[in-house]
């Protein structure tokens, strides 16, 4: 089974700008989630999306969005880049349905979009 | 407010000279405890889920145990391919899905 995708694998942009990532979940995963990772912070969470619908999101500016399409592939867009927005960013699926429950499913990531804003 | 604090930051070791990396949680209520390795350049690789205290998972040369309030990821005679970046991170009862609260990992060298 193909793990999580994603792509690109680095990009570089100007502050200002704005970017698209791309993920493709695992075969049969509806659930995929997308984190931020910087040396300072560490992982943070920014959303989840399960059947095309966030059902959870986490403590960014609005300039920080995603959707999902049908197949489940998911894009995350972040407007207006700014220089603290350089991280890697990382995403994950999972099979889990419940609301709340990780349980015998957890979360399987990719290997991330390094973005570089300059 | 969701915390875990990992300890030590970061850990050389020899080969064959076993130890522990520590995970201290404070959460309203745990539904999950979860043990990831990273790889430089690469996503985090799911290791363990651990629900109850008194709880324990193994996986080769690695051993997870978890307390009320903290966790432990136990490595014996590790080699230098166990070299790594070992992340914690705990899912609230409260929270649903996939959000997960993240330390900032332990940075484990293994020299031969």
């Amino acid at each position: 089974k193909a793990g999580v995708t994603q792509t690109p694998r680095y990009l570089i942009k100007t502050r200002g700008q704005q970017v698209t990532l791309s993920c493709s979940p695992i075969s049969g995963h509806r659930s995929v989630s997308w984190y931020q990772q910087t040396p300072g912070q560490g992982l943070q969470f920014l959303f989840e999306y399960f059947s095309e619908t966030q059902r959870n999101k986490g403590n960014f500016p609005g300039r920080f969005s995603g959707r999902q399409f049908s197949n489940s592939r998911s894009e995350m867009n972040v407007s207006t880049l700014e220089l603290g927005d350089s991280a890697l960013y990382l995403c994950a699926s999972s099979s889990h349905r419940d609301r709340g429950l990780l349980r015998n499913s957890p979360l399987h990531f990719g290997n991330g979009t390094r973005l570089t804003v300059t | 407010e969701d915390q875990v604090t990992q300890s030590p930051e970061a850990l050389r070791l020899q080969e064959g000279e076993s130890s522990s990396l520590n995970c201290s949680y404070t959460v309203s209520g745990l539904r999950g405890l979860f043990w990831y390795r990273q790889d430089p350049g690469k996503g985090p690789e799911f290791l363990f889920t651990l629900y109850s205290a008194g709880e324990e998972k193994e996986k080769e040369r690695l051993k997870a145990t978890l307390t009320k309030k903290e966790s432990f990821l136990h490595i014996t005679a590790p080699k230098p391919e166990d070299s790594a970046t070992y992340l914690c991170a705990v899912q609230a009862e409260e929270t649903s899905g996939s959000r997960l609260t993240f330390g900032e990992g332990t940075q484990l060298t293994v020299n031969p």
